[in-house]
């Protein structure tokens, strides 16, 4: 079962900040969190991932809280190019490690 | 230049029928998976390989079979298809350590 749990859904305004949260209270110490999106019926898409530090690339940032057991992927100017299915998943990597992937997040932009 | 390719991307076929579905990445990687994505939009892990081994299996029926013959290549074979068989199925790759790319998928309708 996945480690991780999302809303359903959310709304966003074009140009606005999305603010999707993610809980992960049972994360462990060698787990990383990643985030994925899945546009229609496409194969997900890698955006960012961290452990512990926030982390910010050129999609999207990644705001983990300091006990980890939640974070928040901010997609700073959303398009409407950015309506999808978002994913966050926690997985270790170390070992036998698998991506377990929830029901995600589906965000909608709005024009 | 596709990073995770899938052939066919879909594939019709009746009943009792076997098929294949063949994945290759040129990223390096050396770990490789397959996932199912059926109408509800799950998205369920059913097989990892490393370096040729099998890592994960997932509960998957033993009509499943997956064949790694070298790291750059993971190809799922289905004997004996039935209709709960339909779905989208996604093939990926990793380093053992680090995000994954996903293919574009198949998708697979059993009459």
């Amino acid at each position: 079962d996945a480690k991780t749990t999302q809303p359903t859904s959310m709304d966003c305004a074009e140009g606005r900040a999305a603010n999707l949260p993610c809980n992960h209270s049972t994360i462990s110490g060698n787990e990383y969190v990643y985030w994925y999106r899945q546009i229609h019926s496409q194969g997900p898409q890698y955006i960012i991932h961290g452990l512990k530090n926030n982390e910010t690339n050129e999609m999207a940032s990644l705001i983990i809280t300091e006990d980890r057991k939640s974070s928040t992927l901010i997609l700073p100017h959303a398009t409407l190019r950015d309506t999808a299915v978002y994913y966050c998943i926690v997985t270790s990597t170390s070992g036998t490690y698998k991506y377990i992937f929830g029901t995600g997040t589906r965000l909608k932009v709005l024009a | 230049d596709t990073a995770v390719s899938q052939t066919p991307k879909y594939l019709v076929t009746q009943m009792g029928n076997d098929k294949s579905i063949k994945c290759e990445q040129n990223l390096g990687h050396d770990t490789m998976y397959w996932y199912k994505q059926d109408s509800k939009k799950f998205l369920k892990i059913m097989f990892s390989y490393n370096n040729k081994e099998l890592i994960i299996n997932e509960t998957v029926p033993n009509r499943f079979s997956p064949k790694s013959p070298d790291k750059a290549h993971l190809n799922l074979h289905i004997n004996s298809l039935e209709l709960g068989d339909s779905a989208v199925y996604f093939c990926a790759s990793s380093l053992l350590t680090g995000g994954i790319d996903f293919g574009p998928g198949t998708r697979l309708t059993v009459t």
